[in-house]
């Protein structure tokens, strides 16, 4: 099976621009998470969404946003960015929502803003 | 409010040694208790996680790690490291009452020596 794919990879803008970050989850998994991870901070809660409804959601400014489509498949996009955006930005999946279900994570996408 | 600590942010060990990782929590009731683990460029993959049960949990690649409620930790153990171990740790915890989100330690970076 499959594991949690994230595309791009790799990705580099400048200030100001937007970026929208796509994650497809494991083949029957229906819940999927973003984190973002900083040496500064840390991996910090973003947001989860099931069955295309946004059930969870941390503590990060409205730039940041998401979705999930019919599919599971979920993007997550970032607007008017700042240098302090830059990170590695990691997907989850997992068969539930929330705890109850092991999260399998994607390889992450490293954005990078100049 | 909920915190997760991870006193140690880099620990070097050789190979063939024990090893012990230490977490500890800040939460109002028992939390749901994860380690994770990442290699350079990769994603987190679980390698254990306590929900509740027996304080000493068995997890992949030889590690465990023993709940202590009195203490707040959750720490991680293995009695050999091999040097395919050297990776970055994360201790995450959660619980019902946070909106079922991960809270993530700073991690702790090991290194195995030969």
């Amino acid at each position: 099976k499959a594991g949690v794919t994230q595309t791009p990879r790799y990705l580099i803008k400048t200030r100001g621009q937007q970026v929208t970050l796509s994650c497809s989850p494991i083949s029957g998994h229906r819940s999927v998470s973003w984190y973002q991870q900083t040496p500064g901070q840390g991996l910090q809660f973003l947001f989860e969404y099931f069955s295309e409804t946004q059930r969870n959601k941390g503590n990060f400014p409205g730039r940041f946003s998401g979705r999930q489509f019919s599919n599971s498949r979920s993007e997550m996009n970032v607007s008017t960015l700042e240098l302090g955006d830059s990170a590695l930005y990691l997907c989850a999946s997992s068969v539930r929502p929330g705890l109850a279900g092991e999260q399998f994570f994607g390889p992450g996408t490293r954005l990078t803003v100049l | 409010a909920q915190s997760v600590t991870q006193p140690d942010i880099h620990i070097t060990v050789s190979e063939g040694a024990s090893l012990e990782l230490r977490c500890n929590y800040s939460y109002g009731a028992t939390p749901y208790l994860f380690w994770y683990v990442q290699s350079p460029g990769q994603g987190l993959q679980l390698l254990l996680k306590y929900f509740s049960g027996d304080t000493l949990v068995q997890g992949i690649k030889g590690f465990e790690a023993e709940f202590k409620r009195s203490q707040s930790s959750f720490n991680l153990r293995k009695p050999s490291v091999h040097w395919s171990d050297a990776a970055e740790y994360f201790c995450a915890v959660g619980a019902m009452y946070t909106g079922n989100q991960f809270y993530f330690g700073t991690g702790t970076s090991l290194t195995v020596i030969p």
